[in-house]
């Protein structure tokens, strides 16, 4: 079965360091990886996907991750983060379920991002 | 307009009750989805609604029945919960269930609480 893990639990960091979020799946035929991130008492929403192309994808609002293939991962990095980045972040496989047509997402365990002033 | 809405933001209610959380959205997505967080956990997949009809079904107990009236609406109706279900509840929808390249739409969730 398809999975993704993340590596770390938590991550803290001080405001404008360069951060990466660590994040491997197990391999298969076909890979769609998201990212998405929960603020404190919100739903999740999308920050990137990547289905097919180019390996490195990118957000609105500065992170981006890159599909690795022979590394099995989708680290997702930003270079400057900002005290409003402190979040939750999850990584997520889009597999079929039991090899039909229809698809669910498994999520990471996610990581805990705090950017301290 | 990409937002999915969830009614009642909070919810407490005993062992005996029965309650109903509500979900709409109006981005004419053909897919819906219940998930049950826990506090620092990921969100576990309980039920899909593909065009109306459940398509998965992740073993939940009978206690949570789902409800697709139409294609804009989704309830969870809930009865005879155990404190072990307090969680928060959360609700997405994508175009299509059976592409695996479909974003997923949250709501902000229903925080439910049973005593």
């Amino acid at each position: 079965a398809q999975s993704v893990t993340q590596l770390d639990s938590q991550v803290p960091v001080f405001e404008e360091a360069p951060v990466e979020l660590r994040c491997n799946y197990s391999s298969s035929v076909s890979v769609y990886l998201f990212w998405y991130v929960q603020y404190p008492n919100q739903g999740l929403q999308l920050l990137l996907k990547y289905l097919s192309g180019s390996t490195l994808v990118e957000s609105i609002n500065g992170f981006e991750a890159e599909f690795n293939k022979s590394q099995t991962s989708f680290h997702l990095r930003k270079p400057s983060v900002h005290i409003s980045d402190t979040a939750e972040y999850f990584c997520a496989v889009s597999v079929s379920e039991g090899g039909g047509s229809n698809y669910k997402l498994t999520f990471g365990k996610g990581t805990l991002l705090t950017v301290n002033p | 307009d990409t937002e999915v809405t969830q009614t009642p933001k909070h919810l407490v209610m005993g062992m005996t009750n029965k309650k109903s959380l509500k979900c709409e959205q109006h981005m004419g997505h053909r897919a819906m989805y219940w998930y049950k967080q826990k506090a620092k956990k990921p969100p576990e997949l309980m039920f899909v609604y593909s065009y109306e009809k459940l398509s998965i079904n992740e073993s939940v107990p009978s206690r949570f029945s789902p409800e697709c009236p139409n294609s804009s609406l989704l309830n969870l109706h809930l009865h005879a919960l155990q404190p072990e279900d307090s969680a928060l509840y959360l609700c997405a929808s994508s175009q299509g269930a059976t592409r695996g390249t479909d974003t997923q739409y949250f709501g902000p969730g229903t925080r439910l609480t049973v005593l």
